[in-house]
C-alpha cells in the first residue's frame, strides 16, 4: 500500500469548516483512498473513501486532485465532538476474502476549538 | 444493535506472563481484525482471520498467536510479555461478504494492556 503524509496537527475553529490534508504521491491506479477517525479513548471509525472523484457522505467530504496524488479530507461545519486523530490510508480495493489489512500512519490532530 | 466487544477493557501483567484478549465481532460479521496501538501511534496490523483461517499476518514475533472460533469470535494470545507489549489492542470486524467489494472495518474499543 502507497504511503501516506499528513500534517501531525491542525485547529479548527466550531462551526467552521475543517480541511485536512493527505499527500499520497506514490497511489497507484487501482489504490482508494480512505479516511478514518479516533476519538480519544475509542477505535477507529471509517469515515469516506474515494477512487479518484470527490465523494460526499453524511459526515464528510474527498476532495482527490486530479492527479491523485493528494487529497483533501472536509467537515464541513466542525463541532467539538470531531476533536480527533484523522487517518488517511491508501489502499487497494479489491478484497480476497478478508484481506483487508489497514496501514495507518500517525495521522493528523484536529483539535476543534470552540 | 451491538458493536464489537472486547474483554476486558483494561489489564495489567508483568514481564514474561501470558496474556489472552477477547473479541466479539458484529453479529453476521465473517472476518476479525487484530491491531496494536503504542501510545502516540497509529494501530498496526497484527493478524486477521477469516472462517477461522488466518488470512493476514504483521510484522509480530511468534509470542502473539490469535485463533477464531465458530461463532466467528477470536482471541489474541501473547505469551512472555514484554513492556514493549504495553498498548492499547483493538478487535476489528467486517462483513466479508462477497469477494472483490471492500468491506468496511468497524473496530471495537480496544483493551488496554499494561506491562509492569
Amino acid at each position: 500500500d502507497a504511503k501516506t503524509t499528513q500534517p501531525p496537527s491542525m485547529d479548527c475553529a466550531e462551526g467552521r469548516a475543517a480541511n485536512l490534508p493527505c499527500n499520497h504521491s506514490t497511489i497507484s491506479g487501482n489504490e482508494y483512498v480512505y479516511w478514518y477517525r479516533q476519538i480519544h479513548s475509542q477505535g477507529p471509525q471509517y469515515i469516506i473513501h474515494g477512487l479518484k472523484n470527490n465523494e460526499t457522505n453524511e459526515m464528510a467530504s474527498l476532495i482527490i486532485t486530479e492527479d491523485r496524488k493528494s487529497s483533501t479530507l472536509i467537515l464541513p461545519h466542525a463541532t467539538l465532538r470531531d476533536t480527533a486523530v484523522y487517518y488517511c490510508i491508501v489502499r487497494v480495493k479489491i478484497s480476497n476474502f478478508g484481506n483487508e489489512k489497514l496501514t495507518f500512519g500517525t495521522g493528523t490532530r484536529l483539535t476543534i476549538i470552540p | 444493535d451491538a458493536g464489537v466487544t472486547q474483554s476486558p477493557t483494561h489489564l495489567i501483567k508483568t514481564r514474561g506472563q501470558h496474556v489472552t484478549l477477547r473479541c466479539s465481532p458484529i453479529s453476521g460479521h465473517k472476518s476479525v481484525s487484530w491491531y496494536q496501538q503504542v501510545l502516540g501511534q497509529g494501530p498496526q496490523f497484527i493478524f486477521q482471520y477469516y472462517e477461522k483461517e488466518e488470512r493476514g499476518r504483521g510484522n509480530f514475533p511468534d509470542r502473539f498467536s490469535a485463533r477464531q472460533f465458530p461463532n466467528y469470535s477470536s482471541e489474541l494470545n501473547v505469551n512472555a510479555l514484554l513492556l514493549g507489549d504495553s498498548a492499547l489492542y483493538l478487535c476489528a470486524s467486517s462483513l466479508a461478504e462477497r469477494e472483490g467489494h471492500y468491506n468496511e472495518q468497524f473496530f471495537g474499543p480496544g483493551t488496554r494492556l499494561t506491562v509492569l
